[in-house]
């Protein structure tokens, strides 16, 4: 099956600094890469997507890339918030097949001083 | 509008006690998913439905967990004879359609912690 790795597991920025956080799955079938926000006792929330035919997706502060040669995907938090602090986890699944279940990482935390 | 709903928020068992733990998903959401999230570790998945058909059981851990979804909305897991590995996060998240990159709605969980 899909398996998903998460680099660094922790990461410190400076408020107003970017953050980058790396993912790489394995299968290349793989079709669509979620990413998730999970604060402190809530569920993840999703953030932001990218499917397979697209190379990079922007959302305000937000930007996922994706490199299928190399089979990874990053997320880019720019000017971070205090906010912004939280634990993210990215995904892989491959779309259709009956395949519905999503292969998470192990979570990056991601802690912005102010 | 209402998120999906999840119950009770903390559960406390002793070893070889079954539990139930309760998901109401988002209305009208097609597609329903457990996970097990252990501390400090990404969400594992468990079963899925769409509807009230179980597609996906393949990583329920045991034939102690058993899950159901009778009327295709609210969903129910058990787990029989708990042990103290079953110990987690159990979370469930709904989606509006059955395609997997309909986006995933999260609940907040139900801690298990059995003792």
């Amino acid at each position: 099956g899909e398996n998903v790795e998460q680099h660094p597991s922790t990461l410190s920025v400076q408020e107003g600094d970017s953050a980058v956080i790396k993912c790489t799955y394995s299968d290349s079938a793989s079709n669509y890469f979620p990413w998730y926000k999970q604060e402190l006792g809530k569920g993840p929330q999703l953030i932001i997507d990218i499917r397979s035919n697209v190379g990079e997706k922007k959302d305000q502060r937000i930007a996922v890339t994706l490199n299928k040669t190399a089979k990874h995907f990053s997320l880019h938090i720019t000017e971070t918030q205090p906010e912004d602090s939280a634990v993210y986890f990215c995904a892989a699944t491959t779309q259709g097949g009956g395949n519905n279940r999503l292969a998470f990482g192990k979570g990056n935390q991601v802690v912005v001083i102010p | 509008g209402a998120g999906v709903s999840q119950s009770p928020r903390y559960k406390v068992a002793k070893r070889g006690q079954d539990v139930a733990l309760r998901c109401d998903p988002i209305s009208g959401h097609v597609s329903l998913f457990w996970y097990q999230q252990a501390l400090g570790q990404g969400p594992e998945f468990l079963t899925y439905f769409q509807n009230e058909a179980q597609l996906d059981k393949s990583g329920l851990p045991s034939d102690r967990f058993f899950a159901e979804r009778p009327e295709g909305s609210v969903s129910t897991l058990k787990i029989q004879r708990t042990q103290q590995e079953d110990s987690a996060v159990y979370l469930c998240a709904s989606s509006l359609e059955w395609q997997v990159n309909s986006p995933l709605h999260f609940g907040n969980g139900t801690r298990l912690t059995v003792t």
